[in-house]
């Protein structure tokens, strides 16, 4: 198993402004992903964290809006560039070795 | 795109009672996964499912893979409140690496 942390675990941000978010994992890991949840929602990929290479981006979300970087194999950022309030959600990172993915407790960003 | 659907989005039990959500899939599926999302946490993967009728059991927790790999179930017995939270199915289509698409997920709450 692996275990993911997050930081920060929430903000408040103005709009405009932007916000990096850290991922940590304890061991070595294949894939790493980050998501987005609305409370009560079910979880949207955003991108799949390369190493050493650009992201992969899901339709809808785009490099300039949510840069990523994974510079090794156990620690990846996201940044929410530009933020307006419908950036307000909770943001995953995971991660997965094998088939499984584990998740990191999650940020909570609110926008005003 | 790949869609997968739950039912029921919510679901009300008296404890000791039994429980089921089902997940829809509008492509066949290589495997499907389920994780359990506690209030306020987050993501826990509980099994993978991968082959055409496949049966798990976890406990009181039951899980089957349809046998057109396109749907899955999960049952749980005799329900107690520790079982409340979001149960998200997660499929993940065949060829190579293929990224894993999240259910709509069924929010189950348990009454003492």
């Amino acid at each position: 198993s692996a275990v993911i942390s997050q930081k920060p675990s929430r903000d408040i941000c103005q709009r405009g402004t932007s916000l990096t978010i850290q991922c940590q994992v304890d061991s070595q890991v294949t894939m790493m992903f980050w998501y987005r949840q609305q409370p009560g929602q079910s979880l949207t990929l955003i991108a799949t964290a390369n190493q050493g290479s650009e992201a992969t981006y899901e339709s809808g979300f785009v490099i300039d809006k949510f840069p990523i970087s994974r510079p090794n194999l156990t620690f990846s950022t996201l940044t929410v560039s530009n933020m307006s309030p419908e950036d307000s959600s909770i943001y995953l990172c995971s991660a997965s070795g094998g088939y499984e993915q584990y998740f990191g407790p999650g940020t909570r960003l609110t926008v005003t | 795109g790949q869609q997968v659907m739950q039912i029921p989005q919510y679901q009300h039990v008296q404890e000791g009672e039994d429980f089921t959500t089902y997940c829809n899939s509008s492509t066949t599926l290589s495997n499907i996964q389920w994780y359990k999302q506690r209030p306020g946490g987050h993501p826990v993967f509980l099994i993978q499912l991968v082959k055409s009728g496949e049966v798990k059991k976890q406990k009181r927790l039951t899980f089957q893979f349809g046998e057109a790999k396109k749907n899955s179930s999960l049952h749980i017995t005799a329900t107690q409140t520790t079982d409340v939270g979001t149960y998200f199915c997660a499929g993940q289509k065949s060829g190579g690496y293929q990224k894993v698409t999240f259910g709509t997920g069924t929010k189950l709450q348990v009454i003492p």
